[in-house]
C-alpha cells in the first residue's frame, strides 16, 4: 500500500531564506507521481509542483523545487527566498499510476511559518 | 486551466438532517472523482473514489450508508451526509481527474465547511 511520511509537524524560517520540507514515500508501483500542495487557512488546495517517477530532472516551478531522490524514496520541497505569504500548511502526496483508480494519498502535513 | 467547482462552500445543518455537497468539473469530463475529509489541523483523508456510472469505492472505515456518493454524469459527483451529527462537522473537499492521462492531471474543488448543530 502506498504511504507518505512527513516528519516535520512545523517549520520556522525567516523571510528571504530558503527552507526544505521533508517527504518520504513507500510504494511498490514503478510508475507514480509525487505532488506538493499548499493549504492556507481558507482550506483550498493550491498545487505547487509535480514529479513523475520516470522524470530524470528534478521539477522546478518558480521558487519551488522538488529534490527527488528515487533510491531513497524522498521528495523534499525546497522553497527559496521565503515570503510572508508562504506561511501555510504544506502537504506531500503520491499517486500510484498503475493502480485502478490512481488515488491521491496525502502525508500528515507540515505547518510553515515565515517570520519577518 | 481546468476548474472544479464545489458547492456549497459553507453549510450549517441541524442534527439528524441530511446535507448534499456537489462537485462539478466545469471544463473537462471527470471519469473519476475523489472525496476527502479533513478535521482541523489534520491531513486530508480519502473517503471514497467515485466513477461515473458505477458504485463508489469506499475506503476502509468509511460508512457507506452515512456518506452517500453519486457520480451520475461525467461532470458531477455528489456527497450526501445522511442523518448528520455534530461529529460529522468537518471540511470536505473533492478532486477530479479526467482519466488515465498524465499523472498530474488532478484538480481540487474549493472545499465545503460543514457544521452540524
Amino acid at each position: 500500500a502506498q504511504k507518505i511520511t512527513q516528519t516535520q509537524p512545523g517549520m520556522f524560517v525567516q523571510e528571504k531564506e530558503a527552507v526544505t520540507l521533508d517527504c518520504t514515500y513507500d510504494t511498490s508501483d514503478q510508475s507514480y507521481g509525487l505532488f506538493w500542495y499548499k493549504q492556507p487557512s481558507s482550506g483550498e488546495m493550491i498545487f505547487l509542483i509535480y514529479q513523475g517517477s520516470y522524470d530524470e530532472q528534478n521539477a522546478t516551478e518558480g521558487r519551488y523545487s522538488l529534490n527527488f531522490q528515487k533510491a531513497r524514496k524522498s521528495a523534499n520541497l525546497v522553497i527559496s527566498a521565503s515570503q510572508l505569504g508562504d506561511s501555510a500548511m504544506y502537504f506531500c502526496a503520491m499517486r500510484e499510476l498503475n493502480t485502478g483508480f490512481q488515488k491521491l494519498v496525502f502525508g500528515t502535513g507540515t505547518r510553515l511559518l515565515v517570520s519577518p | 486551466g481546468a476548474v472544479v467547482s464545489q458547492h456549497p462552500s459553507r453549510v450549517i445543518c441541524k442534527s439528524g438532517t441530511s446535507v448534499k455537497i456537489e462537485c462539478r468539473s466545469l471544463d473537462f469530463q471527470a471519469t473519476t472523482m475523489f472525496w476527502y475529509r479533513q478535521f482541523p489541523k489534520q491531513s486530508l483523508m480519502l473517503m471514497a473514489t467515485s466513477n461515473e456510472g458505477s458504485k463508489a469505492t469506499y475506503e476502509q472505515g468509511v460508512e457507506k450508508d452515512k456518506f452517500l456518493i453519486n457520480h451520475a454524469s461525467l461532470t458531477l459527483s455528489t456527497l450526501t451526509v445522511t442523518s448528520a451529527h455534530p461529529e460529522d462537522s468537518s471540511f470536505y473537499i473533492c478532486s477530479a481527474s479526467p482519466g488515465q492521462g498524465d499523472g498530474n492531471t488532478i484538480y481540487f474543488g474549493e472545499g465545503s465547511w460543514l457544521t452540524v448543530v
